[in-house]
């Protein structure tokens, strides 16, 4: 498969642990995205990181990039119960015409 | 606030009937894609235009399904016939450049064939 795969599948915390989440990847990228959809809605971009980047914040996100290992990882600090949603990583090729491969995605459930 | 919108968000209809959604793009934007979100598959993409002429389109059934985009604040998505396993969520997303920056969604189109 050429999409980003994200394990696990599914992850269930408390409400103030951290939530991590993990993205692997075949084939070489440009840049890796994370996105996040809630139950119903589509889905809304959290952070992009380059290939020549190896870890970018936003607020209580944190995502690093090993492209040797081809793998991804996210981050959600201090999780809240409003973090409840599924989490996708997506893989843009350089030679793909800018189209996203997504994987199917982390269902995470934060309980207060 | 600009935002991709799509119409119409639900969608029931019977086997044969022909379906078109529409969608939105966020103003300026000159890159729009069309998914198809389902429990089995996962998130797809059915085709992807930039500056309204289609660059890639290989994942969509080419016997039933067509995208066109007649001018830069309207793309649509039309099945005829639909068929029941063409039941699913579709997304639009919009974005910019040489679409290698974020996408953003639209709300989705909820399609239901009887």
């Amino acid at each position: 498969s050429q999409q980003g795969e994200e394990d696990p599948q599914a992850l269930s915390i408390q409400e103030g642990e951290n939530a991590t989440m993990n993205c692997s990847y075949k084939t070489s990228i440009n840049n890796l995205q994370w996105y996040r959809q809630n139950s119903g809605r589509g889905l809304v971009h959290l952070i992009l990181i380059r290939s020549n980047e190896r870890e970018k914040h936003s607020g209580r996100l944190r995502v690093t990039l090993d492209t040797s290992k081809k793998s991804s990882s996210l981050l959600i600090t201090a999780s809240r119960a409003a973090d409840t949603a599924s989490y996708f990583c997506a893989r843009r090729r350089g030679s793909t015409l800018g189209r996203l491969y997504f994987g199917r995605g982390t269902q995470l459930t934060v309980w207060p | 606030d600009a935002r991709v919108t799509q119409t119409p968000r639900h969608k029931v209809t019977e086997m044969g009937q022909e379906v078109t959604m529409r969608c939105q793009p966020i103003l300026g934007h000159n890159t729009v894609f069309w998914y198809r979100q389902t429990m089995m598959q996962g998130l797809e993409l059915l085709a992807y235009f930039r500056n309204r002429a289609p660059l890639d389109d290989s994942g969509m059934p080419k016997d039933r399904f067509s995208a066109e985009m007649p001018d830069a604040t309207l793309a649509t998505l039309k099945i005829q016939p639909s068929e029941p396993r063409d039941s699913a969520v579709y997304f639009c997303a919009s974005g910019w450049g040489q679409g290698m920056n974020e996408q953003f969604f639209g709300p989705g189109t909820r399609l239901t064939v009887l």
